[in-house]
């Protein structure tokens, strides 16, 4: 059954360092998305991705936060110079598209963590 | 904003009993859908069922479904014959019917509840 691959699993990284985290959406899926949590949170909405271009981001998404498509496979986040508040789970999600009730389809997760 | 509430951080059951998981929500509009997710641990989320708003009939599947109730912004999911397998992290997500254009997975979730199966 297909899957979206999140990598790294777990990534520890220092406060101001670039981190990319990197996902794999189901091949025939055109929505993409980036969610978080932070430990003993809500799952946040990060960011919708169509058709090599943002379609909504939330206030959270500032100019630290960046995704992209490179190769038509890879769904990339990075963020540009992390914060401690960055510590959190990352989760990558697709969806093959309309109609409304399309299902989203979610990865493991990659874990965070900014010393 | 839409807000979504799930006032239990944990709930257990033993095994083939049957269990209900709370979820209210808060919005102005009439028209949208519900979500429960389960996560196990360690693994990724996997939908278990939907309600669209303007269903009045329950959702069902297999042994899950739900007790909507539109006008108390309640959606309470109930597992029968609770299973082993059914141990994990459940939310409950929100999301408009008419997401914007292209953001048809933009959720709204709430806090979780972790559900533990005694044998």
């Amino acid at each position: 059954e297909p899957e979206v691959t999140q990598t790294p699993s777990h990534q520890v990284t220092q406060m101001g360092q670039e981190v990319i985290l990197r996902c794999v959406p189901i091949s025939n899926h055109l929505y993409f998305y980036w969610y978080r949590q932070i430990l003993g949170q809500k799952v946040e909405f990060l960011v919708s991705f169509y058709n090599n271009e943002i379609s909504e981001k939330s206030e959270i998404f500032d100019d630290q936060f960046s995704v992209e498509r490179p190769d038509g496979s890879n769904f990339t986040l990075k963020i540009r110079s992390t914060k401690l508040e960055d510590s959190a789970m990352y989760f990558c999600a697709s969806q093959r598209g309309p109609p409304n009730t399309g299902e989203l389809f979610f990865g493991e997760g990659s874990r965070l963590t900014v010393l | 904003a839409q807000t979504v509430t799930q006032s239990q951080p944990e709930m257990s059951v033993q095994e083939a009993e049957t269990v209900t998981l709370s979820c209210t929500y808060d919005t102005s509009e009439s028209d949208y859908y519900l979500f429960w997710y389960k996560q196990p641990p360690s693994r990724q989320m996997i939908l278990v069922i939907r309600q669209e708003a303007y269903k009045q009939q329950n959702a069902t599947e297999n042994r899950f479904s739900v007790n909507f109730q539109k006008a108390a912004k309640s959606f309470s999911l109930k597992i029968s014959d609770s299973q082993l397998g059914d141990a994990a992290m459940y939310f409950c997500a929100y999301r408009r019917s008419n997401a914007g254009g292209t953001s048809y997975g933009k959720l709204t979730f709430g806090q979780g509840t972790i559900l533990t199966v005694h044998p």
